[in-house]
């Protein structure tokens, strides 16, 4: 079945640091994209996404692309802030081939940021 | 009030207890789920409501009793609780099973004594 895999945390960076989240992902057909995060006492909220191949999703100075020939959908950020401290989760949907949008979802990456 | 909410936002309860869990949606979405935060483990998809009907049940033991009265609110209701329980419960929704976009509440955190 599907799955997605990220690295594991927690990610401790300082302030105005560069940013790599690692997600790869195992899916039948051509799945959807996107990272969530949980910023401390919240829901999850869409963060971006990426339909198809080399699209590149981008919001709030984050951005992933979607590389199928490694399956992958990295999350980076060129100068990470403090309020930038959150659980970030990378997810697929794939409902080609009989599949389902309902999300799956990875374990979660913490990211720490230090002043 | 927009969003999804959930209400507690925090509850401990008794293994002998009976309490619900209640999530609120007023976005017009005709989807609804429940789903089980528990520290470092993928979040556990447990039941999915399409326009009022259960569709999915992840094998969630049936001391887990969901309840969609209509498309804007949803309960989990708990009877029997084990330790294990324990976890944030996530409630979203989305226009429907067909859609992509998800909006999540803030999670109630169960803590089972």
């Amino acid at each position: 079945g599907d799955s997605v895999t990220q690295m594991e945390g927690p990610v401790t960076l300082s302030e105005e640091a560069f940013l790599t989240i690692n997600c790869t992902y195992t899916a039948t057909g051509y799945p959807s994209l996107f990272w969530y995060v949980q910023y401390p006492g919240e829901g999850l909220q869409l963060l971006l996404k990426a339909t198809k191949a080399d699209d590149k999703g981008s919001n709030k100075g984050f951005e992933a692309t979607y590389r199928k020939e490694t399956t992958s959908f990295h999350l980076e950020k060129g100068s990470v802030q403090v309020s930038d401290s959150a659980v970030y989760f990378c997810a697929l949907s794939d409902p080609g081939t009989g599949g389902s949008y309902i999300p799956t979802f990875g374990r979660g990456t913490s990211l720490i940021v230090h002043p | 009030e927009t969003g999804v909410t959930q209400t507690p936002r925090h509850l401990v309860m008794g293994m002998t207890n009976k309490k619900s869990l209640k999530c609120e949606q007023h976005l017009g979405h005709n989807a609804m789920y429940w789903y089980k935060q528990s520290a470092k483990k993928p979040l556990e998809l447990m039941f999915v409501y399409s326009l009022e009907e259960r569709v999915e049940n992840n094998s969630v033991p049936s001391r887990f009793s969901p309840e969609c009265p209509n498309s804007s609110h949803l309960f989990l209701h708990l009877h029997t609780l084990q330790p294990e329980d324990s976890a944030l419960y996530l409630c979203a929704s989305s226009q429907s099973t067909d859609s992509y976009g998800y909006t999540f509440g803030s999670g109630t955190r169960l803590t089972v004594v």
